[in-house]
């Protein structure tokens, strides 16, 4: 089962912020949060992880709470081609395999 | 797009005969592997490798097998493919950094069994 908890659905306007939160408070120390996102029919797209710090990209900013039982994903100027469904993940570093996602939060971003 | 290409994109089989999906990377990545991607289900893991002749099952490997005989392509097969294995399949590698590894997804295969 995953071990992160998103809403289901989010709205968005053109131009605006996107604050994604997502809730891992069973993460252990190890454990990285990586967000992933899905546009419709396309393979998923890895975005952004974090363990500890807040991290930055030319995509997204991470925000993790001090203790880290929940993160926020930061697009901050989101466009109509960000719609897509956006999926918060942990895992331990250096793990083989999986990555297990769970229902993720369908972003929509409207004109 | 992390140098993954699978192919074919698109397919359609006919019940019983066997399929072979592949998965080629040019970036020398040790893990590759194979999810499918069913409504309800979200993504699930089939099998993956972390070396060359070297793989193990996943979440769902019964009915798939796979091969790896040179770093740069991943095999999945299915050897009797049943309406059931109708799907979209991602292959993914794994890309090993100072903070952690990612992994990476190609685009997908559409597989249609009738």
């Amino acid at each position: 089962d995953a071990k992160t908890t998103q809403p289901p659905s989010m709205d968005c306007a053109e131009g605006r912020a996107a604050n994604l939160p997502c809730n891992h408070s069973t993460i252990s120390g190890n454990e990285y949060v990586y967000w992933y996102r899905q546009i419709h029919s396309q393979g998923p797209q890895y975005i952004i992880h974090g363990l500890k710090n807040n991290e930055t990209n030319e995509m997204a900013s991470l925000i993790i709470t001090e203790d880290r039982k929940s993160s926020t994903l930061i697009l901050p100027h989101a466009t109509l081609r960000d719609t897509a469904v956006y999926y918060c993940i942990v895992r331990v570093a250096g793990s083989q395999g999986n990555l297990i996602f769970g229902k993720g939060t369908k972003l929509s971003v409207k004109p | 797009d992390a140098g993954i290409t699978q192919s074919p994109r698109h397919k359609v089989t006919e019940t019983g005969t066997p399929v072979t999906l592949r998965c080629h990377q040019t970036e020398n990545h040790r893990y590759m592997y194979w999810y499918r991607q069913d409504p309800g289900h979200g993504l699930r893991l089939i099998h993956y490798s972390y070396g060359v002749k070297d793989t193990d099952k996943g979440e769902v490997s019964d009915g798939y097998s796979v091969s790896r005989s040179k770093t740069e392509d991943f095999l999945l097969t299915l050897e009797s493919a049943t309406s059931s294995q109708t799907s979209v399949y991602f292959c993914a590698i794994r890309e090993t950094g100072s903070s952690g590894n990612t992994i990476y997804f190609g685009e997908g295969s559409w597989l249609t069994v009738v």
